[in-house]
């Protein structure tokens, strides 16, 4: 049973548009939402995250919006440009818990 | 400061033969984890460590071992390798519990 689902395997965006990666969780226990991008060949790293007491989060062009009653995030890149091509990761921690559980990754194309 | 480094970077195994993978951090992280991506299932927790000298099992441990006899080390062992076993492998390291982990490159192993 996937606790958290990246629904959408690929996305891909026009350069300078707007991208939109969603994410839905089924733990209502969750407490701490991330987001991690990945690169071919490498590990992913860190790019945004989110507090289950806040609704939204900020950082140049990523921001992230967390809907804790639909139980759903959304990762917005605005604008768009080809170096965000990569695999966005979204993941999710447990209340005091040691564990984040990561969802299965949405590749984002970005055309020139 | 190299962050999180993981050897070998390739292996190319036998059915029922044994390999170490080791994962070592210089940022004297708490916290270690192992996981294993493979196509479609995203990032899966495999082992963890909140800290020298104690582990503890993730979402798909079977047929793994692990140990962290140094703060800086997180050695994942396979005693007999197994085809189902061919994956590419990360490491990762946190300050925090369930925080921003900081991933290695990863090691792609193929089991024959």
């Amino acid at each position: 049973d996937q606790q958290v689902k990246q629904n959408s395997p690929s996305l891909s965006v026009q350069e300078g548009r707007i991208s939109i990666l969603n994410c839905d969780y089924t733990n209502s226990m969750f407490d701490y939402f991330l987001w991690y991008k990945k690169y071919p060949a490498e590990g992913p790293t860190f790019l945004i995250s989110i507090s289950s007491i806040k609704d939204k989060n900020e950082d140049g062009r990523f921001t992230v919006f967390l809907n804790k009653s639909a139980k759903h995030l959304s990762l917005h890149i605005v604008p768009s440009q080809p170096g965000d091509s990569a695999v966005y990761f979204c993941a999710a921690r447990n209340t005091g818990g040691f564990k984040t559980i990561f969802g299965a990754g949405t590749r984002l194309f970005v055309k020139a | 400061n190299a962050g999180v480094t993981q050897t070998p970077k390739f292996r190319v195994l036998k059915t029922g033969q044994s390999m170490t993978l080791l994962c070592a951090q210089d940022m004297n992280h708490e916290y270690m984890y192992w996981y294993r991506q493979d196509p479609g299932m995203g990032l899966r927790l495999i082992h963890y460590s909140v800290g020298e000298g104690t582990t503890a099992k993730g979402e798909v441990p079977d047929g793994y071992n692990v140990s962290r006899l140094k703060k800086q080390n997180f050695l994942l062992g396979l005693e007999s390798a197994a085809p189902s076993q061919t994956s590419v492998y990360f490491c990762a390291s946190s300050p925090v519990a369930g925080m921003t982990q900081y991933f290695g490159p990863g090691t792609r192993l193929l089991v024959l």
